[in-house]
């Protein structure tokens, strides 16, 4: 059974650091390209980061670039999302989204739970 | 980067109604087109991918449709389970956007 399990959401000051975390399980990791996805207090969602299977192919939304880095462990199974200069509008529950392995297509075919980030003072 | 536009923002209607959510993108994405749900305090749920393909589970009274610019998602008969939020995403360029959503909600 595939399984995304995120982690390491918190409050943080305006202008802090966060490091957020996903484990991946039931499927081959490698395979797959990863997503972070954002959705901020009674809004939408806001895809924000992507990395392929690799490590080789990385993209932002333009909010974000700049700020936040994502890498990945194939060793851990895990991808991050290393958030820097965190500002109000950053506040949000952090999705993890996974793309189906080996096939033409990019939807998001399973999501962690999300984890809470809160940027106040 | 492509936006996406999707209405109506909210829809209210009731069990057994046939329902309708239209998705515009800025610029010509082929069929590279998700429908998702989302439950207050749960995470996304793909329904529909590359426009119009079912996705495992998901029941047949979900339907997607369109090309290039214009999508829509069909529920042919809305029922109690169906009241959500509902996002279209693209995926044809870097940035994988998605709609503001669609809020279905009891008449």
């Amino acid at each position: 059974e595939v399984q995304l399990v995120e982690s390491g959401g918190g409050l943080v000051q305006p202008g802090g650091s966060l490091r957020l975390s996903c484990a991946a399980s039931g499927f081959t990791f490698s395979d797959s390209g990863m997503n972070w996805v954002r959705q901020a207090p009674g809004k939408g969602l806001e895809w924000i980061s992507y990395i392929s299977g690799s490590s080789s192919t990385k993209y932002f939304a333009d909010s974000v670039k700049g700020r936040f880095t994502i890498t990945r462990d194939s060793a851990k199974n895990s991808v991050y999302l290393e958030m820097n200069s965190l500002r109000a509008e950053d506040t949000a529950v952090y999705y993890c989204a996974r793309e189906p392995a080996w096939a033409a297509t990019a939807y998001f075919d399973y999501w962690g739970q999300g984890t809470l980030v809160t940027v106040s003072s | 980067d492509i936006q996406m536009t999707q209405s109506p923002p909210t829809l209210s209607a009731s069990e057994g109604d046939r329902v309708t959510i239209t998705c515009r993108a800025s610029q010509n994405i082929g069929r590279w087109l998700a429908w998702y749900q989302q439950k207050p305090g749960k995470a996304p749920k793909v329904l529909i991918y590359d426009a119009s393909y079912l996705k495992s589970g998901v029941p047949s009274r979900f339907s997607g449709s369109g090309s290039g610019t214009e999508f829509t998602l069909t529920i042919s008969s809305l029922q109690p389970d169906d009241f959500a939020t509902y996002y279209c995403q693209q995926y044809n360029s870097y940035s994988r956007t998605f709609g503001r959503g669609t809020k279905v909600q009891i008449k």
